[in-house]
């Protein structure tokens, strides 16, 4: 069975802060994690997926197979960065998304 | 826009009738998956398609729920004798299976009411 747990549903940090979004999932398998976002008011869009090892906005993500984690990280937030994130999980040849439950992070000025 | 659009954008309806919906893919997507949100929790899986194949169905679809997807291009999900716990937010989303890139594009959500 596929999980991703987000422990945090809420987290509130000051603009210039690091910010740091928990993930962790339980799979099997070889999984393809992401993160999606989703600001006010829009929709659900593609942050970062951990196979392209990218920087998106100054986020990166790192999957640590031992921890079974895959931890959102910025340096420095910025108020921008306010939205809802989630953690998916893909496996298998479906390529369906497990979802974590989501956290709301709010950058404060 | 060329994203994935979705109608209606909101659905008011009362307990025991039925509603559909639809969702237009980006062009040229193959796969086509529905997601369920509903509030404080993430979207989870309810069906996917493959162009004009159903493969794969989640428990969560009960048989009051239906999909298709004619000719391979736009879907509608079917919801009949609609129930207060149906209320959610319907999402749709496509994508194009190649090479190893699996990423899924969202529509912006159909939100069903049922009173």
């Amino acid at each position: 069975a596929q999980r991703v747990t987000q422990p945090e549903k809420l987290l509130s940090v000051f603009k210039g802060a690091p910010v740091e979004l928990k993930c962790n999932y339980s799979y099997s398998g070889s999984p393809e994690l992401f993160w999606y976002v989703q600001y006010s008011r829009q929709r659900l869009q593609l942050l970062l997926r951990h196979i392209s090892r990218e920087s998106i906005k100054g986020f990166t993500a790192d999957l640590n197979k031992g921890e079974t984690s895959f931890h959102l990280k910025k340096p420095f937030a910025q108020e921008e960065d306010s939205a809802m994130y989630y953690c998916a999980l893909s496996g298998g040849s479906n390529y369906k998304l497990t979802f974590g439950k989501g956290t709301l992070l709010t950058v404060n000025p | 826009d060329t994203g994935v659009s979705q109608d209606p954008r909101h659905k008011i309806t009362k307990r025991g009738q039925n509603v559909t919906f639809r969702c237009d893919p980006i062009s040229e997507h193959n796969r086509l998956y529905w997601y369920r949100q509903t509030l404080g929790q993430g979207p989870e899986f309810l069906t996917y398609f493959q162009n004009e194949a159903q493969l794969e169905k989640s428990r969560l679809l009960s048989d009051r729920f239906s999909a298709e997807r004619p000719k391979g291009s736009f879907s509608t999900l079917e919801i009949q004798r609609t129930e207060q716990g149906d209320s959610a937010m319907y999402l749709c989303a496509s994508s194009l299976i190649r090479r190893g890139r699996v990423e899924q594009y969202f529509g912006p959500g159909t939100r069903l009411t049922v009173t």
